[in-house]
């Protein structure tokens, strides 16, 4: 199973919005809305952001949110803050019952 | 509150094996299914495999198929990875995370524990 394809970065400056893509194939983004998306600080685990594609857990941010269209997942993150600034992975079902995780995409706020 | 802690990285020769531990905490562990997913040093995560409450599904990413093997004691609130026939390219923080949802992501997640492989 290939990872799924993020850019190795994107920037934005306070406040602005930016987006972070995923694409996968029609074996696993493409076939189930079930793409998640962690944040990672450095040195730190990884902490659930949106899950199914477009639901947020309990206590993130309403600035996050997640889309699809096809074979690509996005995640876009608005009123960008200081805080923001992370690694961000997507990860899809396969239908096989296993997961793959994306490359990572390193977000600075400029 | 839900604690993952794992235990057992260090250092390990090509070839050597090593059985990784995590200890729950806070939740009813036998009830929820549970994973390994590892992050090489620099680089991303990489989903390991996958073990059900009760142990009766398990899953493996492919590259570890046949080398790793998952289990858990649910009298002993523990989650266990044994890594077998270790390359260098297996060296990475490992972390144990709790997976909620049919289809599964993860909402607690370990501090991580670290394994090299290096002669």
């Amino acid at each position: 199973q290939s990872a799924l394809t993020q850019p190795a970065s994107v920037s934005g400056s306070p406040g602005q919005s930016i987006t972070i893509s995923c694409t996968g194939t029609s074996s696993d983004v493409g076939s189930y809305n079930l793409v998640s998306w962690y944040q990672q600080h450095p040195g730190k685990a990884p902490k659930l952001m949106i899950y199914e594609g477009s639901k947020r857990p309990s206590g993130v941010s309403n600035r996050f949110s997640g889309s699809k269209s096809g074979n690509t997942a996005s995640l876009t993150i608005s009123g960008l803050q200081a805080e923001d600034e992370a690694d961000y992975y997507c990860c899809s079902y396969t239908g096989s019952s296993t997961l793959v995780f994306g490359g990572g995409t390193k977000l600075t706020v400029l | 509150e839900v604690q993952l802690v794992e235990s057992g990285g260090g250092l390990v020769k090509p070839g050597g094996s090593l059985r990784l531990s995590c200890a729950a905490s806070g939740f009813t562990f036998s009830t929820y299914s549970m994973n390994w997913v590892r992050q090489a040093p620099g680089k991303g995560l990489e989903w390991v495999s996958s073990i059900s409450s009760s142990s009766n599904y398990i899953y493996y990413a492919d590259s570890m198929k046949g080398r790793f093997t998952i289990s858990r004691d649910n009298a002993k609130n523990s989650l266990f990875l044994q890594l077998n026939s270790l390359r260098a390219d297996d060296t990475a923080v490992y972390y144990c995370a709790r997976a909620i949802g049919l289809v599964p992501r993860f909402d607690y997640w370990g501090q991580g524990t670290l394994v090299t492989v290096s002669s």
